[in-house]
């Protein structure tokens, strides 16, 4: 498998942008996580999904930000209007459904590394 | 809401030297979660802890979870340089929840 599969690597973009980030999960995991990452915030969920359905998006900063899963295989997170404080390190991971209580590990994207000036 | 707090925020040391990164979160945990994130690069799954007490070894690094399940830490042992990186644990409040809360990590450099 090719693990999970994010695009674009680098992003820059100009403030008031939109801008649509990509992510692929591994086939047949049915959890897929956006995260965030940050020097000063580390890591941070914004949204979740299940079964393609969205779980929780207490994460998400505010109305500029979206998600979708339209299908299994793909997931976007969308920013718009882009502002430089959404500069930051995104990515997406994916996780097996669980047997029981306990959830499995994630595997995670190579990330999109964002800038915007 | 659940807060993942590690300390500390970075360690040098030597190579050889041991190393030890520790984890505590505001709630119990149903289970415990373990990552290494090289440079540049992405979280990488080390391990998961469940049970109350629980000790795992992977080679060099021996994980613990904390008796209440409010607490973890990483010990490696003999540090080398391909140990460089940052350590995140990252924990889960169970309850139907399949979110992890992950602490702002332990970056370890090591000098040669």
């Amino acid at each position: 498998d090719a693990g999970v599969i994010q695009s674009p690597r680098h992003e820059v973009t100009e403030m008031g942008q939109e801008v649509t980030l990509r992510c692929k999960p591994i086939s047949g995991h049915d959890y897929l996580f956006w995260y965030r990452q940050t020097m000063m915030r580390g890591l941070e969920l914004l949204i979740y999904f299940n079964n393609n359905v969205p779980i929780d998006d207490s994460g998400m900063p505010e109305d500029r930000f979206s998600a979708k899963m339209p299908n299994a295989s793909f997931s976007t997170l969308k920013i718009q209007p882009s502002e430089p404080r959404d500069s930051a390190v995104y990515f997406c991971a994916s996780s097996p459904k669980t047997g029981g209580r306990v959830i499995y590990g994630y595997t995670f994207g190579s990330g999109t590394r964002l800038t915007v000036v | 809401g659940q807060q993942v707090m590690q300390i500390p925020q970075y360690q040098h040391v030597q190579e050889g030297e041991d190393f030890t990164t520790y984890c505590n979160s505001s709630t119990t945990l149903s289970n415990i979660q373990w990552y290494k994130q090289r440079p540049g690069g992405h979280p990488v799954f080390l391990i998961q802890l469940v049970k109350s007490g629980e000790v795992k070894k992977q080679k060099r690094l021996t994980f613990q979870f904390g008796e209440a399940k409010k607490n973890s830490s990483l010990h490696i042992t003999a540090t080398q340089t391909t140990d460089v990186g940052t350590y995140f644990c990252a924990g889960n409040s169970g309850a139907g929840s399949y979110q992890l809360t992950f602490g702002k990590g332990t970056k370890l450099s090591v000098i040669p």
